[in-house]
């Protein structure tokens, strides 16, 4: 019955590689969204998806694509990883529209170590 | 551009001590404000809410005003806990986002 749920929870990487996170929802929210959380806790936002379509694309590398198959799922992809991506990613989902007052409901997180 | 500012950490605290979080707020309109929770190892969890000025959003004994005049959304416990330990983040919505505050870990100690 998990709201959020994100696989793997954990992911060591050599870099250079490729790797994807997966991100699913069983609220039936509208919106869903992609953070990095760095060692020292700041959030900050990667991508955001509205019914399937790219609502924000915040500044980060373009090796990192996000991809919304469906409303419920929301997967990021990482091409050729580098040191500086290690870090928490989370994925959150939220009622989008006038719902979204009611706030977020993040995923337990993707802790994520390249080597 | 809407802004969030919280005091730093971390704070520390005795158990059943008295807890005050700052968080002030710059922002266009009136957004609504949050107050975010993460304990060690987990994803945040949403503590309360407030949607409009004077409002005070509550839970687990935690509570939180809206202060329009100050722009503050101050979080506050009358008796913390051990378990109460955890990164508090504040936060209002913008443009179908949430801007968030930097985080305050809070470590109690027994």
């Amino acid at each position: 019955d998990t709201a959020v749920s994100q696989t793997p929870k954990y992911l060591v990487t050599q870099m250079g590689n490729d790797k994807s996170i997966k991100c699913e929802q069983n609220l039936g929210h509208d919106t869903m969204y992609w953070y990095k959380q760095d060692s020292k806790k700041f959030l900050k936002i990667m991508f955001s998806y509205n019914n399937k379509e790219l609502i924000i694309n915040e500044t980060v590398p373009n090796r990192f694509s996000p991809k919304s198959p469906d409303k419920a799922h929301l997967n990021l992809h990482i091409n050729s990883l580098e040191l500086g991506d290690s870090a928490v990613y989370f994925c959150a989902s939220s009622p989008g529209g006038q719902g979204w007052n009611y706030g977020y409901t993040f995923g337990s997180g993707t802790r994520l170590t390249v080597v | 551009g809407n802004s969030v500012t919280q005091m730093e950490g971390p704070v520390t605290l005795s158990e059943e001590a008295f807890l005050t979080i700052n968080c002030t707020y710059t922002a266009t309109g009136y957004p609504s404000l949050f107050w975010y929770v993460q304990y060690p190892g987990e994803g945040l969890q949403l503590l309360l809410k407030a949607t409009k000025a004077d409002d005070k959003g509550s839970n687990k004994g935690f509570e939180a005003t809206y202060r329009k005049e100050t722009t503050s959304f101050h979080l506050e416990k009358g008796s913390v806990q051990v378990s109460d330990s955890a990164v508090y983040f504040c936060a209002l919505n913008s443009n179908y986002q949430l801007i968030w505050g930097a985080g305050t870990k809070l470590i109690i100690k027994p």
